[in-house]
């Protein structure tokens, strides 16, 4: 089945370390997404990749990390400057960056501090 | 900046009866608006999308409606079920990028 994969499902992070959050696609979108979830808000948008090779900083990008450096992967890493860190972390893609296409989610990666 | 908002943060209704979620937005210049559901500890999965030149969208005993001018949309759920049970979220697109969402309502349906 075509779909999302996040991985791994919790992630503990300690002090003064980094942590790489994996998704991966195999639905052939374009444009592929990171979400933050905190209780109580709104998704935030930390960073989108619309093509290979290039991404751009979304509303939260301090402390955060991406590469696109194939088409069905958009590891995101968490550094230590992320003060934090604690949240639940989304994954999406679409199609394209064309306006009309909807997003698809993956089922999201709980990061907690040690 | 776009703002959504959506009333009442929670909501229990018990089954069968029909209901309405409610999603208001700031910035009336959107390109579509989602819907989406999130179970417990769960990704988003998507419902229904309406494109600005839309009115509603229908799925099963799912309706969306989108009235731009005034800013906001409702979701309609017909003769509720207890799996219907779940946070509902809409997100308006406001750009290529720019997804903006609510902080969702959760709906309990109790059997």
């Amino acid at each position: 089945d075509g779909g999302i994969t996040q991985s791994p499902k919790y992630l503990f992070r300690k002090e003064g370390q980094n942590v790489t959050l994996s998704c991966e696609q195999n639905l052939n979108h374009d444009a592929m997404y990171w979400y933050r979830q905190d209780p109580g808000q709104g998704l935030r948008l930390i960073y989108y990749s619309q093509i290979v090779n290039d991404f751009q900083k979304g509303d939260i990008a301090e402390g955060y990390s991406v590469s696109r450096e194939k088409k069905e992967s958009f590891p995101l890493t968490v550094t230590s400057a992320q003060k934090n860190p604690t949240a639940f972390y989304l994954c999406a893609s679409s199609m394209g960056q064309h306006s009309n296409q909807p997003q698809h989610f993956g089922d999201g990666t709980r990061l907690s501090i040690l | 900046k776009q703002e959504v908002t959506q009333i009442p943060a929670a909501l229990s209704v018990p089954e069968g009866e029909n209901l309405v979620l409610n999603c208001s937005f700031t910035d009336s210049a959107i390109y579509n608006l989602q819907w989406f559901r999130q179970d417990p500890g769960k990704g988003l999965t998507s419902l229904l999308l309406i494109q600005s030149s839309q009115r509603e969208q229908t799925s099963g005993r799912l309706n969306a409606s989108l009235d731009k001018s005034s800013g906001r949309s409702t979701l309609y759920i017909a003769a509720s079920q207890p799996g219907d049970s779940a946070t509902y979220l809409c997100a308006a697109r406001t750009g290529a990028n720019n997804l903006f969402f609510g902080t969702g309502t959760r709906l309990t349906v109790i059997p």
